[in-house]
């Protein structure tokens, strides 16, 4: 079955601690995407990415990295930088610029104690 | 900056009944305007609305867009348990430097109790 995978699905991160969250496809999308959810609230857009070796920054960038070194993996690093990392994380792809809509990935939760 | 706005940000209703979403929305360079909805975990699609005055439906659910306006509804007729989720608007930007970017409203939380 064609899906995008996240893992893993629950994360806990020490403050001040660096964290990769990874996120697979095997749908042969061309664009994969970033979103942050804290609670009560929508998604918001980290980074993205339309092709290899290519990624743009989203509206919540600062504290954030990614690479897109292959067409069917898109890495999030949560770095020590961002200030508030605890919330839940998506990623998304889709045939070319989202023309057809998006798939969505299960989500990993990110918590830090 | 593209913008999505959804009202209410929460509902509440019995099985039965019959509940509207808004999702006004302002975008450079709109291409479309998707519903989702959000239970647990990935969001699942509902629609894609490109046209104006044109309403997709799909069982008890329907949706229509108006360009002019800048708005599109959501509607769930004899709303069932089944129905209680997070109902979320973006819409897809097609031009500049944000092509391709689908810019999310709140969500609207809706309850449904038997």
């Amino acid at each position: 079955d064609g899906g995008i995978t996240q893992s893993p699905k629950y994360l806990f991160r020490k403050e001040g601690q660096n964290v990769t969250l990874s996120c697979e496809q095997n749908l042969n999308h061309d664009a994969m995407y970033w979103y942050r959810q804290d609670p009560g609230q929508g998604l918001r857009l980290i980074y993205y990415s339309q092709i290899v070796n290519d990624f743009q920054k989203g509206d919540i960038a600062e504290g954030y990295s990614v690479s897109r070194e292959k067409k069917e993996s898109f890495p999030l690093t949560v770095t020590s930088a961002q200030k508030n990392p605890t919330a839940f994380y998506l990623c998304a792809s889709s045939i070319g610029y989202g023309h057809y809509g998006y798939t969505f990935g299960s989500g990993t939760r990110l918590t830090v104690v | 900056e593209d913008k999505v706005v959804q009202s209410p940000l929460s509902l509440v209703v019995h099985e039965g009944d019959t509940v509207t979403l808004n999702c006004s929305y302002e975008v450079t360079n709109f291409r479309s305007l998707l519903w989702y909805k959000q239970e647990k975990k990935a969001p699942t699609f509902l629609f894609m609305l490109t046209s104006s005055g044109i309403e997709k439906k799909s069982g008890r659910l329907s949706s229509i867009l108006d360009k002019k306006e800048l708005f599109s509804i959501l509607n769930i007729t004899a709303t069932q348990t089944g129905d209680s989720a997070v109902y979320l608007c973006a819409v897809l930007n097609a031009g500049g430097t944000s092509y391709g970017k689908l810019t999310f409203g709140q969500g609207t939380i809706l309850t449904v109790h038997p």
